[in-house]
């Protein structure tokens, strides 16, 4: 099945810095990333689609120049979070769907990414 | 735009014990319905997919889903629960076209399995 790689697993980091989350498949390309945001005890809400070559497209109420989203090449798809305050402090979870391939009809997720802000 | 509401936020049940999650959706246009479930800490793993045919769907790990149009649920079922089924499991939705795969989301349902 199609395999999607999301790193790193943890991050700890200091305010106001900034923390790259890399989401790569492995084995299909992805025009189309989502990422997905999950606060404790909460459910995943949908933060940006990431298109391949072009702007990533933002859900209502979520800061683009807070969360840059790079969707350079078919196989990977970056979130920056920048100048990180501790309520930024949440579980980010990409998907991707392999469009060309047979389990098109399914989105894959990456193991997510437990982001602590101190 | 759609809406997902899992009915109970969390479902204690015993080993062996049938068990029955509760989902209902909100969509002005069709949807293709999906359950997932999360381990702690970890991403998602899908168990089931509704696109089209047959009602009753089945997935991994003996679980089974039916949709039903009228009532506008996906409720998801196991016959006879294990221990490691317990963790945390969401009821998700998508539209087609170009917005297939930005899935809306249940508040989630944690399953916990005694023994």
């Amino acid at each position: 099945g199609a395999v999607v790689s999301q790193h790193p697993s943890r991050v700890i980091c200091k305010s106001g810095t900034s923390v790259k989350i890399e989401c790569r498949s492995l084995d299909f390309q992805a025009t189309t990333m989502f990422w997905y945001r999950q606060f404790p005890k909460q459910s995943l809400m949908l933060m940006a689609t990431s298109n391949e070559g072009s702007k990533a497209t933002y859900e209502q109420g979520v800061e683009k120049d807070k969360f840059l989203i790079n969707h350079a090449s078919l196989t990977l798809s970056t979130l920056t979070v920048t100048s990180a305050h501790p309520e930024d402090s949440s579980f980010y979870i990409c998907s991707a769907r392999d469009v060309f391939g047979t389990t098109n009809t399914e989105a894959f997720f990456g193991q997510g990414t437990r982001l602590t802000v101190v | 735009a759609q809406s997902v509401t899992q009915l109970d936020s969390q479902v204690p049940v015993f080993e062996e014990a049938p068990v029955e999650l509760r989902c209902n959706y909100s969509s002005s246009v069709s949807v293709y319905l999906f359950w997932y479930v999360q381990y702690p800490n970890q991403g998602l793993q899908l168990l089931l997919k509704y696109l089209s045919g047959s009602t009753l769907v089945k997935g991994i790990n003996g679980f089974e889903a039916e949709f039903n149009k009228s009532q506008t649920s996906f409720h998801l079922r196991k016959p006879s629960v294990h221990i490691s089924d317990t963790a945390e499991y969401f009821c998700a939705v998508t539209a087609g076209g170009t917005s297939y795969g930005k899935l809306t989301f249940g508040q989630g349902t944690i399953l916990t399995v005694h023994p």
